[in-house]
Formats: structure tokens, C-alpha cells, sequence
């Protein structure tokens, strides 16, 4: 595609609930990551894939946030039992390559009631 | 890692240049500077990557000393639309392959 696509742009769900976000990469990208961003903060880094591995993922908060990429292309976060706390928007991007520049989506708009 | 340190915010009328300085003490031999853009509402977006001295493409300068310890990005007869969060960030190519963000600069472009 043109751009990193993420779906949905925003989700609401209920406090406990289990919620799934997609990110699409730019074709040929094989580095993804993804980020929660918070209001006045800056992008808070929460794991990165290399091809189907997650080569980072020391920014995942809790056990309850996972994130998968099965086939080097599309990732799925997801997070179980959600929390208020959990309400931001969540970014994805990918590059091409190490040290080239990331591209990043729209974002996906989290909120947990 | 190298942490870098910027203003957290600016403002700035329409027309003029507007330089945002990062600071990076312990950059090491081998890390680059890059600095993304952020508008409200939208992903970081790249701006401008640099080494040491000057790069210069069609959005932005950016000035990097000898010492390398600190850069500038200079954006120049700013408009109301480049009101966004410009972020700093330094890595070593090759090793770091997370991209790490600060608090950036929120500048605020005044009609």
C-alpha cells in the first residue's frame, strides 16, 4: 500500500474486555513496531519486529499486551482484560532497514470505559 | 542510547526561521541525529537525518557541530502550518533498532 494502515482508527470498549489492533506496513518493510502514545507525551516504544520475530519487546508494560506478525507483514497487538490506563493511541511503523526512516500510521484511538 | 535533551516548547511567528536545538552529550562515534515531526491527531513523521555538519532537504536544515554534542534543526519562513511536535532522536546504525522518542518541542507558529 501506499502508507502504514492501521484499523481500527478508533476503538471503545468496556473495562475487562479483550481488543485486537492491526497494523499494515508499507510492502518489503520488515522491521514493525508499535507505540502507545499518551496526550503531551511523546511516543512510548513497546516492541519491534524483524520479519515474524519479535526482536524487541522490552516495552511491553504487562503480560497483558501481546503482539504477533506470523507472516513478516501484518502485526495484531492485542490486550487482554483492558484497563483504563490502557486508553491512548496506539502507533505502528515500519522501515525498510536498519537506520533508514520510520513511516508511521494514522494511529489507532484506544479508549477503555 | 544516547539522551537527548530539547525546549519543550516554543513559539514563533509566521515568516520567520525557527532553530530548535537538541542537546546529546554522550553521543557516541558511530550515532546519527534524526528528528521527526508530529502534527496533532497523526504518526511521527521524518524530517531530516544527519551526521555531522549540514544536510539540507526541501523542509529542513540541520546544523551539527564538530563536537556533535548537540544539533539544530532550522525551519526556515515557518507558516502556521508547521505548528507540530518536533522530536530528537540519536541511534547507531546497525545496532539500534529502537526508535526511541522524548517529550520533543511543541512549537506553536503565531499568525
Amino acid at each position: 500500500g501506499a502508507g502504514v494502515s492501521q484499523t481500527p482508527s478508533n476503538k471503545v470498549t468496556e473495562k475487562g474486555k479483550y481488543v485486537e489492533l492491526r497494523c499494515d506496513p508499507i510492502s518489503g518493510h520488515t522491521a514493525l513496531y508499535w507505540y502507545r502514545q499518551s496526550l503531551g507525551q511523546g511516543p512510548e516504544f513497546l516492541i519491534y519486529f524483524q520479519g515474524t520475530g519479535a526482536a524487541d519487546d522490552s516495552g511491553l508494560p504487562n503480560d497483558r499486551f501481546f503482539a504477533v506478525r506470523p507472516e513478516g507483514s501484518v502485526s495484531t497487538l492485542k490486550i487482554q482484560r483492558t484497563e483504563r490506563g490502557d486508553s491512548a493511541v496506539y502507533l505502528c511503523a515500519s522501515r525498510r532497514q536498519k537506520g533508514a526512516e520510520a513511516f508511521f500510521g494514522q494511529g489507532t484511538r484506544l479508549t477503555v470505559v | 542510547l544516547a539522551k537527548t535533551t530539547q525546549p519543550i516548547s516554543m513559539d514563533s511567528y509566521e515568516g520567520q526561521e525557527v532553530n530548535i536545538t537538541c542537546s546529546h552529550n554522550n553521543i557516541a562515534t558511530n550515532d546519527y541525529i534524526t528528528w521527526y515531526q508530529q502534527f496533532p491527531s497523526q504518526g511521527p513523521r521524518f524530517i531530516i537525518q544527519g551526521y555531522k555538519t549540514k544536510v539540507t532537504n526541501e523542509v529542513a536544515s540541520l546544523f551539527i557541530p564538530a563536537d556533535r554534542k548537540s544539533s539544530t534543526l532550522s525551519l526556515p519562513r515557518v507558516s502556521l502550518s508547521d505548528t507540530a511536535v518536533y522530536y530528537c532522536l540519536v541511534a547507531t546504525p546497525n545496532r539500534d533498532d529502537k526508535i526511541i522518542f522524548g517529550k520533543g518541542t511543541r512549537l506553536h507558529i503565531l499568525p
